[in-house]
């Protein structure tokens, strides 16, 4: 069963710290992976997407790798930041073909001053 | 660019009530989808739309249904709302099938 999962579900942590959200994923065969951030109250943004042959991809702050060996995607956040609070949420692509989008349920990372 | 809308942003509704969603982008983009956002379930696959003129099933599409009425929009009706329906509904829009999607603000309803 394809299946798309997240942890922590939930991560609190210190303004300035660094964190690392996971995401393992059973899809198979795949296509690309892709993180968005979600705002409380809004819809998600997409933050990086890596296909196959990609095993890291930056934005900013956000730094996504990924080992399609071990079916496994982190999303690396430096030097957190107020605006960080937000759910993240992993999207796994499977190859051609309807309803091939696997969504996680998130994890839901909360910056404290 | 205002990118994609939803109307209404929040809507309460009785059992058995109908009403109907709206979605619009404005960045000619080809495929359009309806989700929705239930706690500790992630974003569901509802329909979607691949491009003009095409509606597909996605994975919870009973108790719904979409029309694409243009290139732009692409509205959801729920024809008797069930309390289980009580939900955050998103639309998203992509360039193509399966590229970055972009989504909507959400409508928050709530099934009586």
């Amino acid at each position: 069963k394809n299946q798309v999962e997240q942890s922590p579900q939930s991560l609190i942590i210190l303004e300035g710290k660094n964190c690392t959200l996971q995401c393992n994923y059973t899809v198979s065969p795949f296509s690309n992976l892709r993180w968005y951030k979600q705002d409380t109250g809004r819809g998600p943004v997409s933050l990086t997407i890596m296909t196959f042959s990609e095993n890291t991809k930056s934005n900013g702050r956000y730094t996504a790798t990924l080992d399609a060996d071990t079916k496994q995607s982190s999303l690396h956040i430096t030097a957190s930041q107020l605006s960080d609070s937000a759910s993240y949420i992993c999207v796994v692509t499977g190859k051609a073909g309807a309803n091939n989008l696997f969504f996680g349920t998130g994890t839901r990372l909360t910056v404290i001053p | 660019n205002a990118g994609v809308t939803q109307t209404p942003k929040f809507q309460v509704l009785k059992t058995g009530q109908s009403m109907t969603l709206q979605c619009a982008q404005d960045m000619n983009h080809n495929s359009m989808y309806w989700y929705r956002q239930d706690p500790g379930m992630g974003l569901r696959l509802i329909y979607y739309s691949a491009s003009e003129g095409t509606t597909d099933k996605g994975e919870v599409p009973n108790g719904y249904n979409v029309s694409r009425l243009n290139k732009r929009e692409f509205s959801l009706r729920l024809e008797s709302a069930a309390p289980s329906q009580t939900s955050v509904y998103f639309c998203a829009s992509s360039s193509q099938y399966q590229e970055t999607q972009y989504f909507g603000p959400g409508t928050r309803l709530l099934v009586l």
